[in-house]
Order: C-alpha cells, then structure tokens, then sequence
C-alpha cells in the first residue's frame, strides 16, 4: 500500500482565495483524521469521520473551514476564504478498526504546508 | 481537552541513552503512543503501549508506564544521530477514537 496520500504538498495562496486540501486513506481503513500544526498549537485535531460519516468536528476553528469524505477513498478539506493565520502543515491520517477494543494508532499522510500571504 | 505534557527540548550525544518523558491527565487512557517525526515528514508510529502494562521493549526503544503518576517514558539505547526528530507522546482514551498529542519534545543527537 502507498500509505495515506495528500495533495499538494506545499500550497502558497493569498488570503482571500479558497483552498482546497485532498486526502486518500489506506485501503480498508474505515478512520479518517484532520490534523492541523503550528508551533504555537501543536497538533490539533480539526475533525474525524467513521466510514465517510463526520462523528467529531469540534476543532473545525470556524464555518470559514468545511470538510467532507464523500467515498471510502477520499476526503477534502476546504478553506473559504483563507486567512494569514491559517497558514500551517495540515496532515491527514487513517486508522482500522480495532479488534477486541485494540487501537493500532494512526498512519500518517506527508502534510500539505499551507502558505497564506 | 485532557492534557498531555512533554518538555520541549532534549540534547544527547552520539551512543548515550536518551530518556523522553511524557505526562497526561485523563486516568480513562487505555493505549499511550509514541510518534517520531523528522522534519518535513508526517508522524510515523513508534511504539504503544497498553494501560494495563508498564513495560514494553522493542529493540533500542523501551516504553516505561507509571499509571499511578500518570507518567510515559521512552528510552532510546545507543542513540544516533539519525534519532534527531521530533518525539510526540499521545494517548487515546476508552470513550473516544481520536488520538490526544503532546506538543512534542525535540531531539538533538551529536556527535
């Protein structure tokens, strides 16, 4: 397997504009997360979805970011507009299922660095 | 959110053993993770361990859990400078499915 993949890898926009970050998980894997990291905040999980339904979005920072994973291979994550202070490395991540309550943690993508000026 | 708490920085030398410490306040953790990240890379899985364990060794890498004080240790033997990276430590408690992180702790190894 190819391990979780992200589109693109580096995004410079100016403010205003709409980005739009692409996600796809590893085959099989029914978790799919939104990180997002800055040296101020850390990682900060922004929302996860359960066989392509949002459960958590309480980190979604404002209606300005929306999210959707419309198949089993692929999510999006959209800024409209963009603002300088959503400028940081946005990383998507995929996880199975544990068997018997075991979590096997999460395989993560390579991030898109996301530059807003 | 729950807490988990690392120093941000630690410097070793080449071939000593590096100790990277982790705290957390949610007593419902059931599985606590290390992640490694290198720069301009995403986070790749070290190692977990479960809650009901204090121990846990895989090869130079050895998990220490003091769940009583709400303390995770990782311990690398031999430490080379391609160790140099950040070390996150996360947990994931029993009622959720996402992983809560640290804020990470930098790894200096020279020579």
């Amino acid at each position: 397997d190819a391990g979780v993949i992200q589109s693109p890898r580096h995004e410079v926009t100016e403010m205003g504009q709409e980005v739009t970050l692409r996600c796809k998980p590893i085959s099989g894997h029914d978790y799919l997360f939104w990180y997002r990291q800055t040296m101020m905040r850390g990682l900060e999980l922004l929302i996860y979805f359960n066989n392509n339904v949002p459960i958590d979005d309480s980190g979604m920072p404002e209606d300005r970011f929306s999210a959707k994973m419309p198949n089993a291979s692929f999510s999006t994550l959209k800024i409209q507009p963009s603002e300088p202070r959503d400028s940081a490395v946005y990383f998507c991540a995929s996880s199975p299922t544990g068997t018997g309550g075991r979590h096997y943690g999460y395989t993560f993508g390579s991030g898109t660095r996301l530059t807003v000026v | 959110g729950e807490d988990v708490e690392q120093s941000l920085f630690l410097s070793v030398r080449e071939g000593d053993s590096s100790v990277i410490n982790c705290t957390y306040t949610d007593s419902s953790s059931t599985y606590l993770y290390w992640y490694k990240q290198e720069p301009g890379a995403g986070l790749q899985l070290l190692t977990y361990i479960f809650s009901n364990m204090d121990m846990k060794q895989d090869q130079r890498l050895t998990v220490l859990l003091n769940k009583k004080d709400k303390h995770l240790s990782l311990r690398i033997a031999d430490t080379q400078t391609g160790d140099s990276a950040i070390y996150f430590c996360a947990e994931i408690s029993n009622s959720g499915y996402a992983l809560n992180f640290g804020k990470g702790t930098s790894l200096l190894v020279t020579p």
